[in-house]
């Protein structure tokens, strides 16, 4: 059985640095495309980042600078290191697999809040 | 910046057919951009029913279709169910390995 499980998410100060993790189960995190999405509360979607199986990574401007995605096969585990923090980054933080160009498993997404 | 367009929202009836579409700032939709189409319930993560313009997941139901239209992507429901009332997100792949996800469409089944 496919899973997909986000952690890490927490209230954190802006100018604040966090680590969120993305456990996989049934899929296989080095061999796939893999992102992260974003959702600010009552908002819209917002694609945040992907790294591909070669271990190219890719940013959207809004956070280009400021976080990073990577990835341990050891642990099967995908995650966005965050920093800097703003306000505006408050959001549930879902990852996402990327198979044949369409995203088909996401987690259930983990809430980083940014305030002071 | 890319902008992904979306009806803001649209109402249909129980049974009907309601289509929606999903524009790109940048010209025509066309299948190299891969039109993803999702649904998204209050407290829920996005469900995936459409990907790479017109394919379905195993687990997306009958009634939903994907197309392009005019220029746009379009996700069309026949037969509308009272449980379709959600939101709807588009996603188009850019060149660059950008990805923009549309503003969202709220659908209600009245």
């Amino acid at each position: 059985e496919v899973q997909v499980v986000e952690s890490g998410g927490d209230l954190v100060q802006p100018g604040g640095s966090l680590r969120l993790s993305c456990a996989a189960s049934g899929l296989t995190v080095s061999s796939d495309v893999w992102n992260w999405v974003r959702q600010a509360p009552g908002k819209g979607l917002e694609w945040v980042s992907v790294i591909y199986s070669e271990g190219r990574t890719h940013n959207a401007d809004s956070v280009k600078g400021r976080f990073a995605i990577s990835r341990d096969s050891s642990k099967n585990t995908l995650y966005l290191q965050m920093s800097s923090l703003r306000a505006e980054d408050t959001a549930i933080y879902y990852c996402a697999r990327d198979a044949d160009w369409g995203y088909d498993y996401w987690g259930q997404g983990t809430l980083v809040t940014v305030s002071s | 910046q890319t902008v992904v367009t979306q009806e803001p929202s649209l109402t249909v009836s129980p049974g009907g057919t309601v289509t929606l579409t999903c524009a790109s700032s940048t010209g025509a939709v066309t299948r190299n951009n891969h039109p993803n189409w999702f649904q998204q319930k209050a407290g829920q993560p996005p469900r995936p029913l459409i990907y790479d313009t017109i394919n379905k997941h195993s687990w997306t139901p009958a009634r939903f279709s994907g197309s392009l239209l005019g220029g746009k992507a379009a996700l069309t429901l026949s037969g509308v169910q009272p449980e379709d009332e959600a939101d709807y997100y588009c996603l188009l792949f850019y060149g660059g390995a950008q990805r923009v996800f549309g503003g969202g469409t709220k659908l209600t089944v009245l």
